[in-house]
């Protein structure tokens, strides 16, 4: 069964930072490429980034409101996919979700259950 | 950048009720076009993929449809659980970019 877990939520101050994880299982993790969401509370979703598979060249692809702020990973041989989030800012808070992507058929088929940073003073 | 505009912004209907939700898109994504189902407190559930295919356990009253700029969900027979916010996303082009999604209210 595939399943993503997001972790390392928390609160923290403007300014500060955070490192999400999104540990899979029950498929190949390195054939994948995993991207990160995130839903502001009351709001809609937001794409915040992409890191391809090394077949694809491991490369990242960024939201213009995260870019050079936020960073993602991979550690493939232990199935997980990093965010670091630094200069954290109010408007960051928000539910942080991981998903997968191989071509069309498996886009975003599975989710996590989702990780809460809330950044405040 | 793509927007995505998606509408109604809510609509509320009947059981039984055939519900139409549309996306434009601001230029062509051919069918780079995903639909999902988003209840309370859960994480999105994708229903179509390319535009028009079912993603596998979806009941099949949903149906997706379209290319280039128009794309529509529609469910054919409006059911209790199908009560959600529903968001299209489109992945033709980076940045990836959703509808501001429509919340189906059972009457």
């Amino acid at each position: 069964e595939v399943q993503l877990v997001e972790s390392g939520g928390g609160l923290v101050q403007p300014g500060r930072s955070l490192r999400l994880s999104c540990t899979g299982s029950g498929f190949i993790f390195g054939d994948y490429s995993m991207s990160w969401f995130r839903q502001a509370p009351g709001k809609g979703l937001e794409w915040i980034s992409l890191i391809r598979s090394k077949t694809y060249g491991g490369t990242i692809e960024y939201a213009a409101s995260v870019k050079g702020r936020f960073s993602a990973s991979r550690d493939d041989s232990n199935s997980i996919a990093h965010l670091q989030m630094n200069s954290l800012q109010t408007e960051d808070t928000a539910l942080y979700y991981c998903s997968r992507a191989y071509g069309s058929d498996w886009l975003f088929d599975y989710w996590g259950q989702g990780t809460l940073a809330t950044v405040s003073s | 950048d793509i927007q995505m505009t998606q509408s109604p912004s809510a609509m509320s209907a009947s059981v039984g009720d055939r519900v139409t939700i549309t996306c434009r898109a601001s230029q062509g994504i051919r069918n780079y076009l995903v639909w999902f189902q988003q209840r309370p407190g859960k994480a999105p559930k994708r229903l179509i993929y390319a535009a028009s295919s079912l993603q596998s356990g979806v009941p099949s009253r949903f149906s997706g449809s379209g290319s280039g700029t128009e794309f529509t969900l529609t469910i054919s027979s409006l059911q209790p659980e199908d009560s959600a916010t529903y968001y299209c996303l489109q992945h033709n082009t980076y940045p990836l970019t959703f509808g501001g999604g429509t919340k189906v209210e059972i009457k």
